[in-house]
């Protein structure tokens, strides 16, 4: 069965640094990996999306990569803002109907 | 991109009650959709696929019985969370795919979700 895991499980940055959150999953037949963004009682945006067959996607200050071969996913918001603080989800495919296996998440927050 | 509508954003009800969710793609057909739950501090956990004309696959534990799942059409799936207690208090979404959209290698789009219902029991 699909494990997803995510490290860490919250961050606390300061305004304009760099962000990095990891994603692992166990097994690498996923169809692809998907980010989402959770504010706190809220629902689901989906912030990227990665084809198993691709590296890496790209939008805005959001870049996310994605290793089969090591079962990694990992993405970095640039400059963050105190509007980046939330919950990051990651979510591995592991169905062509769009099953999802959820991570736990990453709490972030942003401090001014 | 695909929508996904979810109604209602919020219910509260007496234990022994039942409440029923309504998921809706509305500008797509879904054959298939995804119902989660997420409890507070949680991370989502997929309950069942729900299947268009056939019975919901629930996952393991999900009560079948409690959690009824009707797929009646292309763009609506209900989840009935019959008996209700407090311990069902949860936020619950669902999710759906559409079909018709494929990239050019034909990989997997992405699962659209609905706003989530914020289910309290009392």
């Amino acid at each position: 069965k699909q494990e997803v895991t995510q490290i860490p499980a919250a961050l606390s940055v300061p305004e304009g640094e760099n962000l990095v959150l990891n994603c692992s999953f166990t097994d690498s037949a996923i169809y692809n990996l998907q980010w989402f963004r959770q504010d706190p009682g809220k629902g689901l945006t989906s912030l990227l999306l990665i084809q198993s067959s691709q590296r890496e996607q790209t939008s805005g200050r959001l870049n996310a990569s994605l290793d089969k071969s090591s079962g990694r996913s990992t993405l970095y918001i640039a400059a963050s803002q105190p509007g980046d603080s939330a919950t990051y989800l990651c979510a591995a495919s592991t169905d062509s109907w769009g099953k999802l296996q959820f991570g736990a998440g990453t709490q972030v927050v942003v401090t001014p | 991109g695909a929508v996904v509508s979810q109604h209602p954003s919020w219910v509260i009800c007496k234990s022994g009650t039942s409440v029923k969710i309504e998921c809706r793609s509305l500008d797509f057909q879904a054959t298939t959709m995804f119902w989660y739950r997420q409890f507070p501090k949680q991370s989502l956990m997929l309950m069942a696929t729900s299947n268009e004309g056939s019975k919901a696959t629930y996952e393991q534990g999900v009560e079948k019985d409690k959690f009824l799942i009707n797929h009646a059409s292309l763009t609506l799936s209900t989840l009935t969370v019959t008996s209700a207690h407090p311990e069902d208090s949860s936020f619950y979404i669902c999710s759906a795919r559409d079909p018709q959209l494929s990239y050019r290698d034909l990989g997997v789009t992405e699962a659209f979700f609905g706003q989530g219902t914020r289910l309290t029991v009392v």
